[in-house]
């Protein structure tokens, strides 16, 4: 059975403050995205990736496809990053595409 | 990028009432979309995978006749919830699949429909 392990939790920081949150998972995918979710709910794709990094704006997302590991560093972070991050693998055998997700971490940024 | 809406947003309603949640890709066509449920502080369960032109297949644990699945387009996609109980009272939240032509396969999810059954 697949699972996708998130930490920390829960991370306060200080406006300013580099953030990592990490993600494993234990089997084998084709792809993992990272999901930031406002407190309204609504929920936004900042990244899929399958090897390598990406980076968009002050977001970065790294993956270790033989340690089976991910990351998603903030770098100057700001209140508005204030969020619950969270990330999903998917694994695209047959046609179904489903994502199997973490319990994500809830990020605060203090000003 | 691609956007995908759920109507409503928000809705209250009575026990043993049914709700109708629809959820539409505004700027792709999406022959999969999928349908899920998040209870507070838990993470996103999938309820089902709808498919367009075909009958949805639902989860383990999901009951198919009580969570209503239309797939009648390649734009739109509803959930039902019959006769709707308390306990049925969750944030349920769509996410549509696209398929570039250059084969860059990803999902699109919807801002969410917070359902409170009182």
């Amino acid at each position: 059975k697949n699972e996708v392990e998130q930490s920390p939790q829960n991370l306060t920081a200080q406006e300013g403050e580099f953030i990592t949150i990490n993600c494993s998972y234990s089997v084998g995918i084709s792809a993992l995205h990272w999901l930031q979710q406002h407190p309204g709910g609504g929920i936004v794709s900042l990244f899929m990736l399958s090897s390598g990094k990406k980076k968009h704006g002050r977001l970065i997302a790294t993956i270790n496809i033989q340690e089976k590991h991910s990351s998603l560093h903030i770098t100057a972070s700001h209140p508005r990053d204030s969020a619950v991050y969270i990330c999903a693998d998917t694994h695209s055998g047959g046609s179904n595409y489903k994502l199997t997700f973490g319990k994500g971490t809830l990020l605060t940024v203090n000003p | 990028g691609a956007v995908v809406s759920q109507h409503p947003s928000r809705v209250i309603c009575k026990s043993g009432t049914s709700v109708k949640i629809e959820c539409r890709s505004l700027d792709f066509q999406a022959t999969t979309m999928f349908w899920y449920r998040q209870f507070p502080k838990q993470s996103l369960m999938l309820m089902a995978t709808s498919n367009e032109g075909s009958k949805a297949t639902y989860e383990q644990g999901v009951e198919k006749d009580k969570f209503l699945i239309n797939h009648a387009s390649l734009t739109l996609s509803t959930l039902t919830v019959t006769s709707a109980h308390p306990e049925d009272s969750s944030f349920y939240i769509c996410s549509a699949r696209s398929v570039s032509g250059q084969g860059t396969d990803t999902q699109y999810f919807g801002p969410g429909t917070r359902l409170t059954v009182l």
